[in-house]
């Protein structure tokens, strides 16, 4: 069964950092690439960042450009969102979810995480 | 600024039948892209509810079906049901932007 699990959410002030996790399990982490999408209080869903299966491509959204960084590591199946500058517009549930394929292909999302929420507040 | 758009609600009585269109443009679902739906209850993570246009994944009952023509697509709910009370969105590939796609606006279905 495939299994999605976040963490490292919590409530950080404006300016500071927050590094999430994600601990997959039930399939192979390596063939596949990740995503981080973010839902904030009451609003849609939005793309964060991506990293294709081996790493070695990434995305970020604008809003957060500079700001973030993704990384994995397929030894120990585990998705990274390393977040820093936050801002109150950041403030979100933040779910990593897998794409269908190993790269940036037009796909879609097959299976999603739980999500972990981001408080951003002083 | 979503480039698909979706109609913020729809609602239907149980037994009904309702759709919901995604609205995109040449640059993404009219250049032959797929369309993707996504479902999310209240309080829980999306789920992926059609891939492909009209591909139902295992374990998605037969009611949900959807369907893409032009530059729009579709998700219809046939014998509506109280447990569909939810949160859609469509999601697409847009050859204009460079991010990896794009997620529609999101509808929100009530059983009235």
């Amino acid at each position: 069964e495939v299994q999605l699990v976040e963490s490292g959410g919590g409530l950080v002030q404006p300016g500071g950092s927050l590094r999430l996790s994600c601990a997959a399990s039930g399939f192979t982490f390596s063939s596949y690439a990740m995503h981080w999408v973010r839902q904030a209080p009451g609003k849609g869903l939005e793309y964060v960042s991506a990293i294709s299966s081996n790493g070695g491509s990434t995305y970020y959204a604008n809003s957060v450009k500079g700001r973030f960084t993704i990384s994995r590591d397929n030894s120990k199946n585990t998705l990274y969102l390393q977040m820093g500058s936050l801002r109150a517009e950041d403030m979100a549930v933040y779910y990593c979810a897998r794409w269908n394929y190993g790269d940036f292909l037009p796909g879609y999302f097959d299976y999603w995480g739980q999500g972990t929420l981001v408080t951003v507040s002083s | 600024q979503s480039v698909l758009t979706q109609p913020p609600s729809v609602s239907g009585a149980p037994g009904q039948r309702v759709t919901i269109s995604c609205t995109g443009s040449s640059s993404n679902i009219g250049a032959g892209y797929d369309v993707h739906w996504y479902q999310q209850l209240p309080g829980t993570a999306p789920k992926l509810l059609i891939y492909g246009n009209s591909n139902r994944p295992s374990g998605v009952p037969d009611r949900f079906s959807g369907s893409k023509s032009g530059t729009s697509a579709s998700l219809a709910i046939t014998g509506l049901q109280a447990e569909d009370e939810a949160d859609y969105y469509c999601q697409s590939y847009d050859s204009s932007l460079s991010g990896p796609g794009v997620f529609g606006t999101g509808t929100k279905v009530t059983v009235l």
